[in-house]
Order: C-alpha cells, then sequence, then structure tokens
C-alpha cells in the first residue's frame, strides 16, 4: 500500500458527462501528481500541485482541470467527456515539489461509453 | 508530445535468473530517473530512484545503472522471481520543464517457472 488513496475505483458514465475524481496524498506529502495512463499513449503527465498551487503542467486537455485543497487532497474534474476519456488515471504524490520519489495510488478506471 | 506510444517489449526470464531491463531517455539534460513496477491492475510502484551525478544504484534485489554519454539508464534484478512479473517503466526528470516526469513506454517482464 502506497498511502496514496484515490477515489473510485471505478467509474463508467457517459459522453459529455461530468466526473471528479479525487485523491488524498500520503500523510505529510505537499505535493500531488495526475496522471492518464491509456493503452496507446502509456502514462502521461497531466499536472502536479504543491501545497495547494500550480506547480507544472503536462499533457492535459482544456476540458480538464484539477485543484489541491488546504488538506492537501486534489481532485480532477473531467467534462465534455469523449469515448477517448476512457484510461486509468492515477494520482501520485511526494514530499517536496521535486516529483521525486513520487508515490502512486491505484487509479481510478474510467469508461465513458 | 510525449507519447510514448504502444509497443511494449516482452522480457521472459526462468526463475532465479538475472534480469536486465532497459531504457534509452530522450533529454540529455535529464537529472533524475525513476524506476517503477507495475502490476495488473495496480498503480506504478516505486523501486529505486537516482540522480544524474551518479552512475550506479543499488537497492535489495536490484540497481540501476546510468549511462549518461548514451543516454541509457538500466535496471537489473537479481534472483528473478515470479512476483517480479509486471510492467517495468522508466522515467526521467528535466528539472527545467517543471520537475514532470516524463515515461517510457514500458517493458513486459514474464517470469517462467
Amino acid at each position: 500500500d502506497s498511502g496514496v488513496t484515490q477515489t473510485p475505483k471505478h467509474l463508467i458514465t457517459a459522453t459529455g458527462q461530468r466526473v471528479t475524481l479525487r485523491c488524498s496524498p500520503r500523510s505529510g506529502d505537499l505535493s500531488v501528481y495526475w496522471y492518464q495512463q491509456s493503452l496507446d499513449q502509456g502514462l502521461q503527465f497531466l499536472i502536479q500541485y504543491y501545497n495547494g498551487e500550480e506547480r507544472a503542467k503536462g499533457n492535459i486537455l482544456e476540458r480538464f482541470s484539477a485543484q489541491q485543497f488546504p488538506d492537501l487532497h486534489s481532485e480532477l474534474n473531467l467534462s465534455s467527456l469523449e469515448l477517448g476519456d476512457s484510461a486509468l488515471y492515477f494520482c501520485a504524490s511526494s514530499r517536496g515539489g521535486q516529483n521525486t520519489e513520487a508515490f502512486f495510488g491505484q487509479g481510478t478506471r474510467l469508461t465513458v461509453v | 508530445g510525449e507519447s510514448v506510444g504502444l509497443h511494449l517489449p516482452t522480457l521472459s526470464v526462468q526463475e532465479g535468473d538475472n534480469s536486465i531491463i532497459n531504457c534509452a531517455y530522450s533529454n540529455s539534460a535529464s537529472d533524475y530517473f525513476i524506476w517503477y513496477k507495475q502490476e495488473s491492475g495496480k498503480g506504478p510502484q516505486f523501486i529505486i530512484d537516482i540522480r544524474s551525478n551518479m552512475d550506479k544504484r543499488q537497492g535489495q534485489r536490484v540497481t540501476v545503472l546510468l549511462n549518461k554519454t548514451v543516454k541509457h539508464l538500466s535496471l537489473q534484478i537479481a534472483a528473478t522471481q515470479p512476483g517480479d512479473s509486471a510492467v517495468y517503466f522508466c522515467a526521467e526528470r528535466f528539472k527545467a520543464a517543471g520537475n514532470k516526469l516524463t515515461f517510457g513506454g514500458g517493458t513486459r517482464v514474464l517470469v517462467k517457472p
């Protein structure tokens, strides 16, 4: 167990809908990272938050957004969902903002139908 | 972009033998590297990391080698066990790009009894 908790584990929703994925980092970790893993794109970095502020941005679509709350948990919001958004979404956390020793959660499997 | 593609090479190893997993990274300015193990249905699990000022680092049954001249990273697993069967990813961090990790496409390791 990495100590990073993601909910829900599975999510099935229809195209055009909006969903929110939640991540609780390991105790004491200030950074949260979101990744998307699909069969044809591997692990893609989406966005990083450090102590409540956006630190780095990767290949995140405009339909997606995230935030990190004062208690350091993070949410990834995916809107106007398309079939191609079906993937595993992982959250990782690390102590600092340097992306060293980042520990991953178990992921949320999103299926858009 | 940072697409890592669909191809997933497979390494078949006899139980008890040593495994060597190779990774070619893309950015000569990357300063930090991590190896992750991902078992089916689970999130990536941190194995070992190495900074660019080192060329070798050892953990428990694992050794990471870094050759900056040819931008090559390898993970050696000693006395491979059935529980080592998984997909292994290398990741590189380019500090000037906001510390985000870029993942390789992964190598599947199958341990034969």
